[in-house]
Protein backbone atom coordinates (compact mmCIF):
# COMPACT_ATOMS: atom_id res chain seq x y z
CA UNK A 1 0.00 0.00 0.00
CA UNK A 2 1.41 3.33 -1.29
CA UNK A 3 0.93 5.52 1.81
CA UNK A 4 2.99 8.08 3.81
CA UNK A 5 2.67 8.16 7.56
CA UNK A 6 4.25 10.76 9.69
CA UNK A 7 5.00 10.40 13.87
CA UNK A 8 6.83 12.47 16.07
CA UNK A 9 4.13 15.61 17.17
CA UNK A 10 3.00 16.54 20.49
CA UNK A 11 3.18 19.94 22.67
CA UNK A 12 6.22 21.75 23.09
CA UNK A 13 7.23 25.03 25.21
CA UNK A 14 8.58 27.31 23.32
CA UNK A 15 11.87 27.86 22.60
CA UNK A 16 12.34 24.01 22.51
CA UNK A 17 13.25 21.10 19.64
CA UNK A 18 11.10 18.31 17.97
CA UNK A 19 11.96 16.10 15.82
CA UNK A 20 8.76 14.76 12.85
CA UNK A 21 9.57 11.44 11.10
CA UNK A 22 7.54 10.04 7.80
CA UNK A 23 7.87 6.71 6.96
CA UNK A 24 7.14 5.93 3.45
CA UNK A 25 6.04 2.90 2.26
CA UNK A 26 4.58 1.04 -1.04
CA UNK A 27 6.61 2.77 -3.40
CA UNK A 28 10.80 3.62 -4.24
CA UNK A 29 11.02 6.19 -1.86
CA UNK A 30 14.66 7.38 -2.65
CA UNK A 31 13.45 7.96 -6.53
CA UNK A 32 11.21 10.61 -5.35
CA UNK A 33 11.76 14.51 -3.89
CA UNK A 34 9.61 15.11 -0.71
CA UNK A 35 8.70 17.75 1.02
CA UNK A 36 7.00 19.16 4.65
CA UNK A 37 3.64 21.47 4.69
CA UNK A 38 1.57 22.77 7.21
CA UNK A 39 -1.41 24.29 7.92
CA UNK A 40 -1.85 26.04 11.40
CA UNK A 41 -5.52 25.67 12.56
CA UNK A 42 -8.28 26.86 10.58
CA UNK A 43 -5.94 28.37 7.83
CA UNK A 44 -4.31 27.82 4.84
CA UNK A 45 -1.54 25.40 3.76
CA UNK A 46 1.89 26.60 3.97
CA UNK A 47 5.12 24.82 2.53
CA UNK A 48 7.94 24.29 4.85
CA UNK A 49 10.79 22.76 3.31
CA UNK A 50 12.26 20.15 0.34
CA UNK A 51 14.83 17.88 0.06
CA UNK A 52 15.82 16.36 -3.20
CA UNK A 53 15.50 12.21 -3.87
CA UNK A 54 19.19 11.42 -3.09
CA UNK A 55 19.46 14.48 0.10
CA UNK A 56 22.31 16.21 -1.76
CA UNK A 57 19.57 19.72 -2.07
CA UNK A 58 17.38 21.45 0.67
CA UNK A 59 15.01 24.24 0.47
CA UNK A 60 13.01 26.44 3.52
CA UNK A 61 10.18 28.83 3.43
CA UNK A 62 11.44 31.94 4.78
CA UNK A 63 9.47 31.76 7.70
CA UNK A 64 11.88 28.27 9.17
CA UNK A 65 14.62 29.18 7.46
CA UNK A 66 17.58 28.75 10.12
CA UNK A 67 15.46 26.90 12.96
CA UNK A 68 14.02 23.89 10.50
CA UNK A 69 16.10 21.22 9.29
CA UNK A 70 15.09 18.69 6.46
CA UNK A 71 16.49 15.34 6.03
CA UNK A 72 15.93 11.73 4.67
CA UNK A 73 17.39 8.36 5.32
CA UNK A 74 16.66 6.15 2.07
CA UNK A 75 18.07 3.24 3.65
CA UNK A 76 15.08 3.74 6.21
CA UNK A 77 12.58 5.05 3.83
CA UNK A 78 12.19 7.95 5.63
CA UNK A 79 11.93 11.64 5.84
CA UNK A 80 12.64 14.00 8.79
CA UNK A 81 11.74 17.38 9.76
CA UNK A 82 14.13 18.75 12.72
CA UNK A 83 12.55 21.99 14.40
CA UNK A 84 14.17 23.89 16.74
CA UNK A 85 13.72 27.27 18.29
CA UNK A 86 10.01 26.53 18.12
CA UNK A 87 7.66 29.78 18.07
CA UNK A 88 3.95 29.84 19.34
CA UNK A 89 3.24 30.37 15.37
CA UNK A 90 4.56 26.87 14.36
CA UNK A 91 1.25 25.91 16.31
CA UNK A 92 0.34 23.79 13.10
CA UNK A 93 -0.90 20.28 11.80
CA UNK A 94 2.48 19.10 9.77
CA UNK A 95 2.02 16.84 6.53
CA UNK A 96 4.70 15.06 4.64
CA UNK A 97 4.12 14.98 0.87
CA UNK A 98 5.80 13.45 -1.87
CA UNK A 99 6.68 14.93 -5.28
CA UNK A 100 4.77 14.22 -8.59
CA UNK A 101 8.37 13.69 -10.51
CA UNK A 102 10.80 11.30 -9.80
CA UNK A 103 14.50 11.97 -9.62
CA UNK A 104 13.50 15.69 -10.24
CA UNK A 105 11.32 18.66 -8.65
CA UNK A 106 7.93 19.61 -10.33
CA UNK A 107 6.33 21.36 -7.40
CA UNK A 108 3.22 19.50 -7.25
CA UNK A 109 2.28 16.74 -4.64
CA UNK A 110 0.78 13.59 -5.60
CA UNK A 111 0.91 12.20 -2.08
CA UNK A 112 -0.10 12.94 1.29
CA UNK A 113 0.48 11.66 4.69
CA UNK A 114 -2.51 11.69 7.22
CA UNK A 115 -0.55 14.82 9.05
CA UNK A 116 0.36 14.86 12.96
CA UNK A 117 -0.21 17.72 14.99
CA UNK A 118 2.56 20.67 16.96
CA UNK A 119 1.32 22.32 19.62
CA UNK A 120 3.58 25.23 21.02
CA UNK A 121 2.63 26.48 24.20
CA UNK A 122 4.19 27.51 27.15
CA UNK B 1 7.09 35.05 -0.39
CA UNK B 2 3.61 36.53 -0.82
CA UNK B 3 0.43 34.02 -0.93
CA UNK B 4 -0.97 34.10 -4.14
CA UNK B 5 -4.61 35.36 -4.03
CA UNK B 6 -7.66 33.36 -3.94
CA UNK B 7 -11.11 34.28 -3.53
CA UNK B 8 -12.18 33.19 -0.12
CA UNK B 9 -15.66 31.48 -1.25
CA UNK B 10 -17.23 30.26 -3.91
CA UNK B 11 -20.39 28.46 -4.38
CA UNK B 12 -22.82 27.00 -6.99
CA UNK B 13 -25.88 25.00 -7.15
CA UNK B 14 -25.66 20.94 -8.48
CA UNK B 15 -25.03 20.87 -11.99
CA UNK B 16 -23.40 24.51 -12.35
CA UNK B 17 -20.05 25.33 -13.00
CA UNK B 18 -18.01 27.20 -11.04
CA UNK B 19 -14.65 28.91 -11.05
CA UNK B 20 -12.48 29.58 -9.17
CA UNK B 21 -9.47 32.13 -9.46
CA UNK B 22 -5.93 32.52 -8.10
CA UNK B 23 -3.64 35.62 -8.51
CA UNK B 24 -0.25 35.69 -8.63
CA UNK B 25 2.80 37.87 -10.53
CA UNK B 26 5.15 36.89 -13.28
CA UNK B 27 7.18 35.80 -10.58
CA UNK B 28 4.86 32.71 -9.77
CA UNK B 29 1.71 31.94 -12.01
CA UNK B 30 2.58 33.75 -14.99
CA UNK B 31 6.59 32.66 -15.10
CA UNK B 32 6.14 28.81 -14.71
CA UNK B 33 3.74 26.35 -15.72
CA UNK B 34 4.12 24.65 -12.21
CA UNK B 35 0.60 25.31 -10.91
CA UNK B 36 -1.51 23.10 -8.74
CA UNK B 37 -5.12 22.68 -7.08
CA UNK B 38 -5.69 20.60 -4.26
CA UNK B 39 -8.87 19.74 -2.70
CA UNK B 40 -9.21 19.28 1.07
CA UNK B 41 -11.98 17.86 3.38
CA UNK B 42 -12.53 18.54 6.91
CA UNK B 43 -9.84 16.90 8.95
CA UNK B 44 -8.39 15.21 6.02
CA UNK B 45 -5.59 15.55 4.01
CA UNK B 46 -5.51 17.51 0.73
CA UNK B 47 -5.81 15.68 -2.16
CA UNK B 48 -4.09 16.48 -5.93
CA UNK B 49 -7.06 18.08 -8.42
CA UNK B 50 -4.84 19.56 -11.26
CA UNK B 51 -1.19 19.92 -12.09
CA UNK B 52 0.76 21.57 -13.96
CA UNK B 53 -2.00 24.21 -14.63
CA UNK B 54 -4.25 21.77 -17.00
CA UNK B 55 -2.85 17.68 -16.03
CA UNK B 56 -5.66 15.81 -14.06
CA UNK B 57 -3.77 13.04 -12.33
CA UNK B 58 -5.90 9.73 -12.81
CA UNK B 59 -8.79 8.72 -10.63
CA UNK B 60 -9.73 12.93 -10.94
CA UNK B 61 -12.91 12.85 -12.47
CA UNK B 62 -12.68 15.16 -15.76
CA UNK B 63 -15.45 17.74 -14.53
CA UNK B 64 -12.12 19.55 -12.98
CA UNK B 65 -10.47 21.45 -15.08
CA UNK B 66 -7.42 23.98 -14.66
CA UNK B 67 -6.64 26.74 -17.19
CA UNK B 68 -4.27 29.77 -16.80
CA UNK B 69 -3.82 33.15 -18.41
CA UNK B 70 -0.68 36.08 -17.77
CA UNK B 71 -0.67 35.67 -13.79
CA UNK B 72 -4.02 34.14 -12.72
CA UNK B 73 -4.91 30.54 -13.00
CA UNK B 74 -8.40 28.95 -13.02
CA UNK B 75 -9.94 25.90 -11.66
CA UNK B 76 -13.40 24.71 -13.21
CA UNK B 77 -15.46 22.55 -11.69
CA UNK B 78 -18.22 21.46 -13.74
CA UNK B 79 -21.33 19.79 -13.16
CA UNK B 80 -20.99 20.60 -9.73
CA UNK B 81 -21.73 17.38 -6.95
CA UNK B 82 -22.62 17.58 -3.24
CA UNK B 83 -18.91 15.64 -2.80
CA UNK B 84 -17.16 18.49 -4.41
CA UNK B 85 -17.97 21.05 -1.40
CA UNK B 86 -14.44 21.61 -0.16
CA UNK B 87 -11.78 23.80 -0.05
CA UNK B 88 -9.62 24.61 -2.50
CA UNK B 89 -6.04 25.39 -2.48
CA UNK B 90 -3.71 26.47 -5.64
CA UNK B 91 -0.07 26.27 -5.37
CA UNK B 92 3.11 27.97 -7.66
CA UNK B 93 6.46 27.92 -7.93
CA UNK B 94 7.78 31.30 -7.50
CA UNK B 95 11.22 30.58 -8.49
CA UNK B 96 14.78 30.53 -6.35
CA UNK B 97 13.90 27.74 -4.73
CA UNK B 98 10.53 28.86 -3.04
CA UNK B 99 6.82 27.56 -2.99
CA UNK B 100 3.56 29.36 -2.19
CA UNK B 101 0.34 28.26 -1.90
CA UNK B 102 -2.98 30.63 -2.25
CA UNK B 103 -5.04 31.59 0.83
CA UNK B 104 -8.14 28.72 -0.17
CA UNK B 105 -11.38 28.83 -1.46
CA UNK B 106 -14.77 26.83 0.29
CA UNK B 107 -16.46 26.12 -2.23
CA UNK B 108 -20.38 25.46 -1.57
CA UNK B 109 -22.84 23.74 -3.26
CA UNK B 110 -26.32 25.05 -2.71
Amino acid sequence: QVQLVESGGGVVQPGRSLRLSCAASGFTFSSYAMHWVRQAPGKGLEWVAFTSYDGSFQYYADSVKGRFTISRDNSKNTLYLQMNSLRVEDTAVYYCARDGLRFGVHWYFDLWGRDTLVTVSS
Amino acid sequence: QSALTQPPSASGSPGQSVTISCAGTSSDVGGYNYVAWYQQHPGIAPKLMIYEVSKRPSGVPDRFSGSKSGNTASLTVSGLQAEDEADYYCSSYAGSNIFVFGGGTKLTVL
